[in-house]
């Protein structure tokens, strides 16, 4: 079983819609990252928390400790926002563990 | 100040050729992590260090790969030889040392090995 499972693991939306992506993981950690990969690019931080939310323009994150999950939530999807979404965690070992990512396609 | 620096960006080599890549970390972080990605799936760890020492090499495939951070800054992964399944996008990152620090990832060198 993957430490870190992220679902789902491919999704379309159409321009406007809001859109969620989910975390898993199995054990405690000590923080959570959002990340964003353009093909072809790096991975870009969007994101890191150990509890409550965080905002940064359309982009929502939520984690609960207690349930061990966490989500990214888009509002107002554009395409531009098409990318692989990755959910990585730290364990107190400091060890950072990435989940296989969402790849997200929004089409105008 | 540049984020997280590797290069070349992208290489493509003959298999049993050796190879390696290169990583700049952000200035004064601690924690340099390399990490492969296989298409259509998330990083996997190959190295940690904290400073000069590698302190979870753990999934690094140590026949073929080598990795040294000398002077606790800059690191550099070799593969030799390198065969068709190593083929992958390689990547760096870096934090400072913590629990609740964030990581900087680098823009990844893709390995075709052909």
């Amino acid at each position: 079983k993957n430490e870190v499972e992220q679902s789902p693991q491919n999704l379309t939306a159409q321009e406007g819609e809001f859109i969620t992506i989910n975390c898993s993981y199995s054990v405690g950690i000590s923080a959570l990252h959002w990340l964003q990969q353009h093909p072809g690019g790096g991975i870009v931080s969007l994101f890191m928390l150990s509890s409550g939310k965080k905002k940064h323009g359309r982009l929502i994150a939520t984690i609960n400790i207690q349930e061990k999950h966490s989500s990214l939530h888009i509002t107002a999807s554009h395409p531009r926002d098409s990318a692989v979404y990755i959910c990585a965690v730290r364990f107190n070992t400091d060890k950072l563990i990435f989940g296989t990512g969402t790849r997200l396609q929004v089409f105008p | 100040e540049a984020g997280v620096v590797q290069s070349p960006r992208y290489k493509i080599i003959e298999k049993k050729q050796p190879v390696a890549f290169w990583c700049n970390p952000i200035s004064g972080h601690n924690t340099l992590y390399w990490y492969r990605q296989n298409l259509g799936q998330g990083p996997e760890l190959l190295i940690r260090y904290e400073n000069e020492e590698a302190v979870d090499d753990s999934q690094l495939p140590k026949d073929r790969f080598s990795a040294e951070r000398l002077k606790g800054v800059d690191s550099t992964l070799k593969i030799q030889p390198a065969e068709l399944g190593d083929s992958a996008v390689y990547l760096c990152a870096s934090s400072f040392t913590g629990a609740n620090t964030e990581a900087f990832f680098g823009q990844g060198t893709r390995l075709t090995v052909v």
